[in-house]
């Protein structure tokens, strides 16, 4: 089944404890990316990539960090979890502009973090 | 840059009437456009796009979505709503070329179906 995968799906730690958010998809797109969801701000970009070894910011990328080493892994880090970035995070992947593609994003379960 | 503004927070509406969610962006660029749905507790699934061509798009579950450039509008729409339509709606918009990767979203809109 073609999907986008997520782990974990629910996390609390505390401040200062250095985290990996892992995601991996199957269907050998090109593109993905982080999103974080909060109330009443809907989904906000953290990090693109555009293919291995290559990323950018999104719309709110401090105190994040991304790689891309392989085309189907996308890990979110971060370094020093605060409680401001206690959310719902969304990985997400796409085929981008290739001819045939449906060009939309497919979105992984989402990850509960809560940092205390 | 680019940026979604989602005209209504919240829309409720009964059973079997028709229901509009406004979208409405900004960008200096063509574009590219999206409506998500979220239902609760899950990820985001993609109901419609547009990326060129006609400006009606008819997506999944009913739901079609009118491009209107000259008022750079994006709004959806169902003539019939069902109590599973309940969910959360989210309006993307992209560029093309190598700005593809940067999917900027609206608010969000709440739609409420009651019986």
């Amino acid at each position: 089944e073609a999907q986008v995968t997520q782990n974990p799906r629910y996390l609390i730690t505390v401040t200062g404890k250095k985290l990996t958010v892992t995601c991996s998809q199957n269907m050998n797109h090109e593109y993905m990316s982080w999103y974080r969801q909060d109330p009443g701000l809907g989904l906000r970009q953290i990090y693109y990539s555009m293919n291995v070894e290559v990323t950018d910011k999104g719309d709110v990328p401090e105190g994040y960090k991304v790689s891309r080493k392989e085309k189907r892994n996308f890990p979110l880090i971060l370094e020093s979890p605060s409680p401001n970035q206690t959310s719902l995070y969304f990985c997400a992947s796409s085929l981008g502009k290739g001819s045939g593609s449906n060009y939309g994003y497919t979105f992984g379960s989402g990850t509960r973090l809560t940092v205390v | 840059a680019q940026s979604v503004t989602q005209l209504d927070s919240q829309v409720p509406v009964f059973e079997e009437a028709p229901v509009e969610l406004r979208c409405n962006y900004s960008s200096s660029v063509s574009v590219y456009l999206f409506w998500y749905v979220q239902y609760p507790n899950q990820g985001l699934q993609l109901l419609l796009k547009y990326l060129s061509g006609s400006t009606l798009v008819k997506g999944i579950n009913g739901f079609e979505a009118e491009f209107n450039k000259s008022q750079t509008s994006f709004h959806l729409r169902k003539p019939s709503v069902h109590i599973s339509d309940t969910a959360e709606y989210f309006c993307a918009v992209t560029r093309g070329g190598t700005s593809y990767g940067k999917l900027t979203f609206g608010q969000g809109t709440i739609l409420t179906v009651h019986p």
